[in-house]
């Protein structure tokens, strides 16, 4: 399976504290994205980063991209009750096929 | 507002009763998508369509049918359905096909079949 695996499954942190969730994948990538979903709604894109890109940034966001490890990070700094979520990374592989998603990290911050 | 809408949020039907979700957006967009999400399992795709006229099988298309008559429009169909098909789903559009862009996501539909 394409699937990319995110780790930790779970994640509880304290207000201000930064938060990491990886993801891994197998195969090569066109890009590689993170979205957000908050509890039973629809998902948010975050940010895509392309294959031939390491490190991209969005506010709070920091993802960076090591396509020889095959793997990708989202890190959200001083986190916010706000960002409670799961977070989802999803891999393009190639041509029109489609964006493939891991099965999610949840995210708790605590106030 | 860009956006993607899904009817009904919410369904609770019985087996065997057909029912149509519909999913529009009006972003031009050519692509569509129809997503169904279960515990443990994540995301998976069930149809998905390039462009009006063109649709084409996810991974888990079985139970399920598309059309694509006009842009905007991407309605999933359940001719029978069953209670394995109870999921959360979502339909997402983007401007090209494939995964070369970000999707945007409706904001979902609870199926119950019991």
């Amino acid at each position: 399976s394409q699937q990319g695996e995110e780790d930790p499954q779970a994640l509880s942190i304290q207000e201000g504290e930064n938060a990491t969730m990886n993801c891994s994948y197998k195969t090569s990538i066109n890009n590689l994205q993170w979205y957000r979903q908050n509890s039973g709604r629809g998902l948010v894109h975050l940010i895509l980063i392309r294959s031939n890109e390491r490190e991209k940034h969005s506010g709070r966001l920091r993802v960076t991209l090591d396509t020889s490890k095959k793997s990708s990070s989202l890190l959200i700094t001083a986190s916010r009750a706000a960002d409670t979520a799961s977070y989802f990374c999803a891999t393009h592989h190639s041509g029109n096929t489609p964006l493939v998603f891991g099965k999610g990290t949840r995210l708790s911050v605590i106030a | 507002e860009a956006q993607v809408t899904q009817n009904p949020r919410y369904l609770i039907t019985v087996t065997g009763k057909k029912l149509t979700v519909t999913c529009s957006q009006n972003m031009n967009h050519e692509y569509m998508s129809w997503y169904r999400q279960d515990p443990g399992l994540g995301l998976r795709q069930i149809y998905y369509s390039m462009n009006v006229e063109v649709t084409d099988k996810g991974d888990v298309p079985e139970g399920y049918k598309v059309s694509r008559k006009e842009k905007r429009n991407f309605p999933l169909i359940l001719e029978s359905p069953s209670p394995n098909q109870t999921s959360l789903y979502f339909c997402a559009s983007s401007f090209v096909g494939g995964g070369y862009n970000e999707q945007f996501f409706g904001p979902g539909t609870r199926l119950t079949v019991l």
